[in-house]
């Protein structure tokens, strides 16, 4: 019953390293999401994914990109990590973007960049 | 006007008390609500939904006024194991929010 996987749980990178955060869905959702979440700030969107073969810009998108691999998977990718970069990434999944549906969280990547 | 707004808290209740967290939204075509709670350095879990006739699960209580724009959140009988932050979900339409909207969160500690 593992519902959304993220890997990996814990990073540190070093200013300009890039790294891929992979998260896998076995709800059968639609539609995926990734956050970020700083203290003081909340969840802010930064991209998200509709359905398979879609993908769109949330509220905070510059410096990174995504991928949607499959149904199951959606990727996000940092080219040239900051320090201002540095937080905690959520993956997320629901059965549409419709706004009825709850979305379901992994359990978070803690990423630090030095 | 911030879309969901909240209460930061902290509120520090002790056992057995009766706690309510407030939130309001600001886009009147909302049509979806839920609580959420976060647990320190957890990820966010769904609590409940929230009906237009109000909706009880056990000791939480969800209302919603579509007049004012307010959702609440009624706990009773508060319990060590109810310490956490509590995130207000709202939908949005259109724009980069993608499809889901959460406050900042309320934190609750429950004290023995």
């Amino acid at each position: 019953n593992a519902g959304v996987t993220q890997t990996p749980k814990f990073q540190v990178l070093k200013t300009g390293q890039s790294m891929t955060l992979q998260c896998a869905q076995d709800m059968n959702h639609n539609s995926m999401y990734w956050y970020r979440q700083d203290p003081g700030m909340g969840l802010r969107l930064i991209y998200y994914s509709a359905s398979e073969g879609t993908t769109d810009k949330g509220e905070v998108p510059n410096g990174y990109n995504v991928s949607r691999l499959n149904k199951r998977e959606f990727s996000l990718r940092l080219e040239s990590a900051a320090p201002s970069q540095t937080s905690v990434y959520f993956c997320a999944s629901s059965y549409r973007t419709k706004g009825d549906q709850p979305q379901h969280f992994g359990d978070g990547t803690r990423l630090s960049i030095l | 006007r911030k879309e969901v707004e909240q209460d930061p808290g902290p509120f520090n209740v002790p056992e057995g008390a009766t706690v309510a967290f407030n939130c309001t939204y600001s886009n009147s075509a909302s049509q979806s609500f839920f609580w959420y709670r976060q647990d320190c350095r957890k990820e966010p879990k769904l609590l409940m939904s929230v009906y237009s006739s109000g909706n009880e699960d056990g000791r939480f209580t969800a209302q919603l006024n579509r007049a004012s724009q307010y959702i609440s959140l009624l706990i009773r009988d508060s319990k060590l194991s109810d310490s956490a932050t509590y995130l207000c979900v709202v939908n949005a339409y259109g724009g980069s929010q993608g499809n889901l909207i959460f406050g900042k969160g309320t934190k609750l500690s429950v004290k023995p």
